[in-house]
């Protein structure tokens, strides 16, 4: 079974400053995907960005990277020059080859202050 | 492409109601998902399903039913509401399944009184 912890309920950050969104996986496949998704104030998902176990270069996506440490089993966010529109929940899940659904950890609050 | 809509946006039912939230995606994915919001909680999966005429059960399937007659449409009902089931309904599409990346509709908040 897979299993994502996100141990930050709620980090503040300073406008420009670049913040790190821990996010740490359990799973015995060789083969899943990890995930970041933010959730804003109005309530939608919005897909930021995607690692393939296999994928052996960090993904980047504009101010998003995401930081793979596969031995550690950590797939932590970095959003570079925080921006006040970057406050929301974000989400970190997994899922995995064969599984049929993707996995949520609880989230973290991000709120970026002025 | 409108991606993945869901209707309706807000509903608010009395317990022992039955009802239908609706779920249409465009971009002919193969793979669609119903999954719920609780307050502080991530999502968890009820139902997916891998095509049409094929659907599954997930983490928290019980007083759901879902059934997929064509690739576009996914609809979720709930067969009699209770209190347990308020919450925020989204609705998921990828064209794989398992490490494909998964859309989500805009939610549905559903209040069950």
């Amino acid at each position: 079974a897979q299993k994502i912890t996100q141990t930050q309920p709620g980090m503040f950050v300073q406008e420009k400053e670049a913040v790190t969104l821990d996010c740490t996986y359990d799973t015995s496949d060789q083969s899943y995907g990890l995930f970041w998704y933010k959730q804003p104030s109005s309530g939608e998902m919005i897909f930021l960005i995607y690692q393939g176990s296999y994928d052996e270069q960090n993904a980047t996506e504009g101010r998003y990277s995401l930081n793979f440490q596969k031995a550690r089993k950590s797939a932590n966010l970095v959003i570079s020059a925080s921006q006040l529109g970057d406050s929301a929940m974000y989400f970190c899940a997994m899922s995995a080859q064969g599984a049929q659904k993707l996995v949520f950890g609880q989230g973290t609050r991000l709120t970026i202050n002025p | 492409n409108a991606g993945v809509t869901q209707t309706p946006k807000f509903q608010v039912l009395k317990t022992g109601q039955s009802m239908t939230l609706q779920c249409a995606q465009d971009m002919n994915h193969e793979y669609m998902s119903w999954y719920r919001q609780d307050p502080g909680m991530g999502l968890r999966l009820i139902h997916y399903s891998v095509g049409a005429g094929i659907t599954d059960q997930g983490e928290v399937p019980n007083g759901y039913n879902v059934s997929r007659s064509t690739t576009e449409d996914f609809p979720l009902r709930l067969l009699s509401a209770a209190p347990s089931q308020t919450s925020v309904y989204f609705c998921a599409s990828s064209r794989l399944a398992g490490v494909g990346t998964q859309y989500f509709g805009p939610g549905t908040r559903l209040t069950v009184l």
